[in-house]
């Protein structure tokens, strides 16, 4: 079935620092989404992306459609301690309403 | 986009036990999602609810461990039977946005099973 690989598992940076994390399949997709997970909270949605190559931000987020349809990455630029939490990437087949999700990105910033 | 309600937010049940979570959203929705998280890991799909019809379950799960009911569109409920502490989890709903083909997710039901 459609598995998304998302890296890193885990970063350790100091704030003001910039972060890149990917995710990467072998499945195409027609949607790619960035969700954030705080503690006790479910995902939140950060940034979606509908076409291949489209490059999108939102503030100091910016987020990329592969344009083989099969990745997309998450830049952060200048970290705060407020971006500290856990980063999903989801995709989506064409014609399906359900995601499937990559197994997080958990970001800790060091003041 | 659709705020959704989720009851309890967390709960500790004993082996053996079925809970019972429900999800409220504030707006009309067609499909109504149910995943979930297990300790320190991704979302799973447990099942796809649509009023009015039954349940399409993920490989994996079924029926007669999570049933869920759709009475109305804006009201859903998961039960989680017989748990063991392996049903450990978050377990979330989520509904689809039409609009925006994303997903709207609520704050979660942590459960704890001892």
């Amino acid at each position: 079935g459609q598995q998304l690989n998302q890296s890193p598992q885990s970063m350790f940076i100091q704030e003001g620092e910039d972060v890149s994390m990917n995710c990467t399949s072998s499945s195409i997709f027609n949607t790619w989404l960035w969700y954030k997970q705080d503690p006790g909270e479910g995902p939140v949605l950060l940034i979606a992306l509908y076409k291949a190559g489209e490059l999108t931000s939102n503030g100091r987020l910016t987020a990329q459609f592969g344009i083989t349809r099969k990745d997309s990455f998450l830049n952060i630029s200048a970290s705060i301690p407020s971006d500290v939490g856990i980063y999903f990437c989801a995709a989506r087949i064409q014609g399906a309403q359900k995601l499937v999700f990559g197994q997080g990105t958990r970001l800790t910033i060091n003041p | 986009s659709a705020v959704i309600s989720q009851k309890p937010s967390r709960d500790i049940c004993q082996r053996g036990t079925s809970l019972t979570i429900q999800c409220q959203v504030d707006s009309q929705v067609t499909m109504m999602f149910w995943y979930r998280q297990q300790p320190g890991q991704s979302l799973t799909l447990i099942a796809t609810a649509n009023q009015g019809s039954e349940a399409t379950y993920e490989s994996g799960f079924v029926i007669d461990k999570f049933p869920i009911s759709r009475p109305n569109l804006t009201f859903s409920t998961l039960t989680v039977s017989n748990m063991s502490p392996e049903d450990s989890s978050i377990y979330l709903c989520s509904v689809a946005d039409s609009g925006a083909g994303v997903l709207t997710f609520g704050a979660g039901s942590r459960l704890t099973v001892l």
